[in-house]
């Protein structure tokens, strides 16, 4: 089956700072790779995604990138601010597996003002 | 998105005893999930609800542990069943309206089992 691989497991970045978070899959056939926000007691809530058959995608300070050669992608959050500080999951997922997601271990975020 | 609702969102059980878990969505949906998420960790699929017929669990969990229910579109139930301290998690309901949308989650219900 598939396996995500997610670095770091924690980051710490100064506010206005960029934070990059990176993920790793196996599984050629996934297609979908959404990114997950989870502050401390809350649900995780679904930030970004990008699909297959896109290579980047911008949501205003938040990007991903998905390079499918290399199988690997990665979130992007410039000019970090404290309420960015979060653990956030990457996941994979791919139509022919019925669609189950398999998430990465996680990257706590600490965002230091 | 969807509104998604669960109750308990927390409770503190006896070895032993069992404890059900509800799960509502503001409208119908396709898929619907049940995650374990324990302490600092990752999200686990526990199984896939299917609406009408038997929940699809995945590698380390039963039905006899874990039964599921999921009479229409919009609710489903999570039993923990016999608990033990090792049951003590959040357990989150997660829902998709296709397969080609996005997932959101539940609120979570947080369970210790002393």
């Amino acid at each position: 089956g598939e396996n995500v691989e997610q670095h770091p497991s924690t980051l710490s970045v100064q506010e206005g700072d960029s934070a990059v978070i990176k993920c790793t899959y196996s599984d050629s056939a996934s297609n979908y790779f959404p990114w997950y926000k989870q502050e401390l007691g809350k649900r995780p809530q679904l930030i970004i995604d990008i699909r297959s058959n896109v290579g980047e995608k911008k949501d205003q300070r938040i990007a991903v990138t998905l390079n499918k050669t290399a199988k690997h992608f990665s979130l992007h959050i410039t000019e970090t601010q404290p309420e960015d500080s979060a653990v956030y999951f990457c996941a994979a997922s791919a139509s022919n597996t019925g669609n189950q997601f398999y998430f990465g271990t996680g990257t706590s975020l600490t965002v230091i003002p | 998105s969807a509104v998604i609702s669960q109750k308990p969102s927390r409770d503190i059980c006896q070895r032993g005893t069992s404890l059900t878990i509800q799960c509502q969505v503001d409208s119908q949906v396709t898929m619907m999930f049940w995650y374990r998420q324990q302490p600092g960790q990752s999200l686990t699929l526990i199984a896939t609800a299917n609406q009408g017929s038997e929940a699809t669990y995945e590698s380390g969990f039963v039905i006899d542990k874990f039964p599921i229910s999921r009479p229409n579109l919009t609710f489903s139930t999570l039993t923990v069943s016999n608990m033990s301290p090792e049951d003590s998690s959040i357990y989150l309901c997660s829902v998709r309206r296709s397969s080609y949308n996005e997932q959101f989650f539940g609120p979570g219900t947080r369970l210790t089992v002393l």
